[in-house]
């Protein structure tokens, strides 16, 4: 099993430009979620998903569209990227135990 | 507003030297106590989750115990490989069944050898 995977790994971008951060989890699990993380801010929910066709809104969910087509995917999306939007992105996934199991994380950087 | 706070932000020790980490929590129903590993550049590996005071789980030199209040990491004789950032995370009743985590800052922690 493959786990949690993310694609890319490293993103530029400039301001204004968009793009779309895949998630990928082959465990079956029903819900996913995506996180920033900021130096000194821990980890931030931002949408999630408690099944296919299903999203909502987390902690801090403005700039950043989401969609749930398929179980196994979780795809974030910016369609105005701002440097406010500067961060390591992390998908998780959630299996029955409770647990949520992190993919490597995308480093994204705006200018 | 949940909150959780972990201290310190960043600790060194010698190989050997046994310390605590610590997650204070305030929230308004707590489910479960979840504490993570994150080594640089790597995303967040679970360690463990608590439910209730008293509880107390252990994984090689690591125990995690929990209060009403906080959750301690106890590293007992660390070596330089459990060198890595700790985060600590809370799940409340009342996410409900999307069980949402509100995670620490969490505690850098080096292992000198």
């Amino acid at each position: 099993n493959a786990g949690v995977t993310q694609t890319p790994k490293f993103r530029v971008l400039k301001t204004g430009q968009s793009m779309t951060l895949l998630c990928a989890q082959d465990m079956n699990h029903e819900y996913m979620y995506w996180y920033r993380q900021d130096p000194g801010m821990g980890l931030r929910l931002i949408h999630y998903s408690v099944g296919e066709g299903t999203t909502a809104k987390g902690e801090v969910p403005d700039g950043y569209n989401v969609s749930r087509l398929k179980k196994q995917n979780f795809l974030l999306g910016l369609e105005s990227a701002a440097p406010s939007q500067t961060s390591v992105y992390f998908c998780a996934s959630r299996g029955a135990s409770n647990e949520q199991f992190f993919g490597p994380g995308t480093r994204l950087t705006v200018l | 507003e949940d909150q959780v706070t972990q201290s310190p932000e960043a600790l060194r020790l010698q190989e050997g030297e046994s310390s605590s980490l610590n997650c204070s929590y305030t929230v308004s129903g707590l489910r479960g106590l979840f504490w993570y590993r994150q080594d640089p550049g790597k995303g967040p590996e679970f360690l463990f989750t608590l439910y209730s005071a008293g509880e107390e789980k252990e994984k090689e030199r690591l125990k995690a115990t929990l209060t009403k209040k906080e959750s301690f990491l106890h590293i007992t004789a660390p070596k330089p490989e459990d060198s890595a950032t700790y985060l600590c995370a809370v799940q409340v009743i009342s996410s409900g069944s999307a069980r949402q985590l509100t995670f620490g800052s969490g505690t850098q922690l080096t292992v000198l050898p």
